[in-house]
């Protein structure tokens, strides 16, 4: 069956400028994790959805980042006024309802550039 | 200091070789012990876990536990070209997952 999607794949965008991020999780799956990672630095955590709702956001780096879910399905990462700093790949993962935290299947990710 | 630590690499061996790869962590509460695979380009896979201390064997692939030394190995046998990847190891103990760098394998023929 399909896998994660996310869209675009990669996105260029100049600093001070608003990004919207998306995610198509796989079909049925009721978690959702955004992460970042860029060299160096690993995946970062940055929110999980438990449905539309968002119980742990401890991740998002500053305000200018936020997220949503809709549907207990697509969700979007917004990072309103972009810094070259948040210049990383941004991958989502999901979990079928009964599977354990670790059993996350990833989407190939946005390649972000910020210039 | 990152609760979990990895090294980066580049760790590079000819076919056939025994790989070792290895993380230290900090925080006692985590319970699972993960190792992601990561190709080029694409998303991370699970590829093993552990829950608590002890040793895991899938195939080629061995996971090792020790939690008095907070040590996470991974182990490949008969190393494959097809088994160049990043390496992640990741522990957890309650819905996150805090992951290391990554090491980057290559595995020449």
């Amino acid at each position: 069956g399909a896998g994660v999607s996310q869209s675009p794949s990669n996105k260029v965008t100049e600093k001070g400028k608003d990004v919207e991020l998306r995610c198509d999780p796989i079909s049925g799956h009721t978690a959702l994790y955004w992460y970042r990672q860029s060299l160096g630095q690993g995946l970062e955590f940055l929110i999980y959805f438990q449905g539309n709702s968002a119980p742990d956001k401890s991740g998002l780096p500053s305000d200018r980042f936020s997220a949503e879910r809709t549907g207990g399905s697509v969700s979007t990462l917004t990072i309103q006024r972009t810094q070259q700093e948040d210049s990383a790949v941004y991958l989502c993962a999901s979990i079928s309802a009964g599977a354990l935290f670790y059993e996350q299947y990833f989407g190939p990710g946005t390649r972000l550039t910020v210039t | 200091q990152k609760e979990v630590e990895q090294d980066p690499g580049p760790l590079s061996v000819p076919e056939g070789a025994i790989v070792s790869l290895n993380c230290t962590y900090s925080n006692s509460a985590f319970q699972y012990f993960m190792w992601y695979r990561q190709y080029s380009r694409k998303g991370p896979e699970l590829l093993m876990y552990t829950y608590s201390s002890g040793n895991k064997e899938d195939g080629r692939f061995t996971a090792q536990v020790d939690k008095s030394s907070k040590y996470i190995s991974l182990f490949i046998r008969d190393s494959q070209p097809s088994d160049s990847a990043t390496y992640l190891c990741a522990a957890g103990g309650y819905q996150k997952v805090t992951f290391g760098t990554g090491t980057k394998l290559q595995v020449i023929p």
